[in-house]
């Protein structure tokens, strides 16, 4: 069966530290990979979408960037954090080429910049 | 994606059914409705998905009349745990999914 691991789930760090998330999914292969952030009460924004390996779509101006050095391997990163960079960041992995549009969301990470 | 309208919250009460409805009047030919669930601290759990008509499984059914320009998600008998902030999502997994800003539902005993 097909999982989803993201790590750490909490992570407490200053402002102008760098950031590293990592994302690793099982199970499957070629899968859509995403990164979603949500602010406390509000929706899911999406950050970035990718469909292969290097292949790394960018849905929100930000200092954050994301990577994808392997199929099932992705990781969001920021050089320097801002304080409206906390939340609650989500991994999701979907399967490609296919209409279904359910995906499979990781535990999630909850980022506070002190 | 189809842009999406759903309620920002409801209330309901032990053991009601409730109907969560969304409108997506711009829905293409080959998008598909998904509605997820989402408890706090938690990423948001696929619940069910549709094309047209009726689909039901073990958690919820799912209403979707012939123009496909709303949908409407029916949670039989709710409980508290059923209190949850709910997504419609339209449109295919040939695209990026874009989630709206989702029903609030509290369930109250």
């Amino acid at each position: 069966s097909q999982t989803i691991h993201q790590w750490p789930a909490t992570l407490v760090q200053p402002v102008g530290s760098p950031l590293s998330l990592e994302c690793t999914v099982e199970g499957t292969s070629n899968p859509n990979l995403y990164w979603y952030r949500q602010a406390a009460g509000r929706g899911l924004q999406l950050l970035f979408y990718s469909v292969g390996i290097g292949q790394i779509s960018s849905e929100v101006p930000q200092n954050l960037s994301a990577s994808r050095p392997q199929d099932r391997q992705f990781i969001l990163s920021s050089k320097k954090l801002l304080l409206s960079d906390s939340g609650f960041y989500l991994c999701a992995w979907s399967v490609q080429r296919t209409a279904n549009t359910e995906a499979f969301f990781g535990q999630g990470t909850r980022l506070t910049v002190v | 994606l189809a842009k999406t309208t759903q309620p920002i919250s409801m209330d309901s009460y032990e053991g009601q059914e409730v109907n969560i409805t969304c409108s997506h009047n711009n829905i293409a030919t080959n998008d598909y409705i998904t509605w997820y669930q989402q408890f706090p601290s938690q990423g948001p759990r696929f619940i069910i998905q549709g094309y047209k008509t009726k689909v039901t499984n073990e958690v919820a059914s799912l209403f979707i009349p012939a123009d496909r320009k709303s949908s409407t998600l029916s949670l039989p008998r709710v409980s508290l745990s059923d209190t949850a902030v709910y997504y419609c999502l339209v449109g295919s997994g040939f695209q990026k999914l874009v989630f709206g800003t989702g029903t609030r539902l509290l369930v109250s005993p």
